[in-house]
């Protein structure tokens, strides 16, 4: 089945700087790619997404980029601001099966 | 439009009991799927249900069921527990397939002891 790799496990930004989080996948049938933040104590919610057939999505300061040659993609988020703080897990859809990254607490230091 | 409701929020049990869990989706939504989160292992697809069939299971033991009615709703199930299954589960409801939006529920607390 799909396996996807997440890195790093905890990452710590000052306020105002970016922050990336990498993502790796094993199959390359995989062909939807969506990052899920949670809150501590919160369900998780979409915040971006991307297709096989596109290179790079953007919404405010948010980005997402895939590269499908190296079976990788990953989330950029600018401008970091205390309300960033959280889990972010990455995901990869093959078929019906969603397989999620293990997470990445991001913690955003005023 | 009510979000994704999980009942109970909160379950204790002992090793050998089973357990149900309910999940009823935002109205409209056909497809609903089940994750259990542990920390440390993120979120590990359990299984996915349309139209109350089965379209995918994750890697769990047989232990581990689920069924949908036909208004969607979704229940699984948790045979003969152990205590690695304690965990938050979770489960999320889209329009028509995993390969768009989903939305949480709060999840159900399963404590095994």
């Amino acid at each position: 089945g799909e396996n996807v790799e997440q890195h790093p496990s905890t990452l710590s930004v000052q306020e105002g700087d970016s922050a990336v989080i990498k993502c790796t996948y094993s199959d390359s049938a995989s062909n939807y790619f969506p990052w899920y933040k949670q809150e501590l104590g919160k369900r998780p919610q979409l915040i971006i997404d991307i297709r096989s057939n596109v290179g790079e999505k953007k919404d405010q300061r948010i980005a997402v980029t895939l590269n499908k040659t190296a079976k990788h993609f990953s989330l950029h988020i600018t401008e970091t601001q205390p309300e960033d703080s959280a889990v972010y897990f990455c995901a990869a859809l093959k078929g019906y099966q969603l397989t999620f990254g293990k997470g990445t607490k991001l913690s955003v230091i005023p | 439009k009510a979000g994704v409701t999980q009942t109970p929020r909160y379950l204790i049990k002992t090793r050998g009991q089973q357990v149900t869990l309910s999940c009823s989706p935002i109205s409209g939504h056909r497809s609903v799927s089940w994750y259990q989160q542990t920390p440390g292992q993120g979120l590990q697809f359990l299984f996915e249900y349309f139209s109350e069939t089965q379209r995918n299971k994750g890697n769990f033991p047989g232990r581990f069921s689920g069924r949908q009615f036909s208004n969607s709703r979704s229940e699984m199930n948790v045979s003969t527990l152990e205590l690695g299954d304690s965990a938050l589960y979770l489960c999320a409801s889209s329009l028509e397939w995993v390969g768009e939006k989903l939305f949480f529920g709060s999840g159900t607390q399963l404590s095994v002891l």
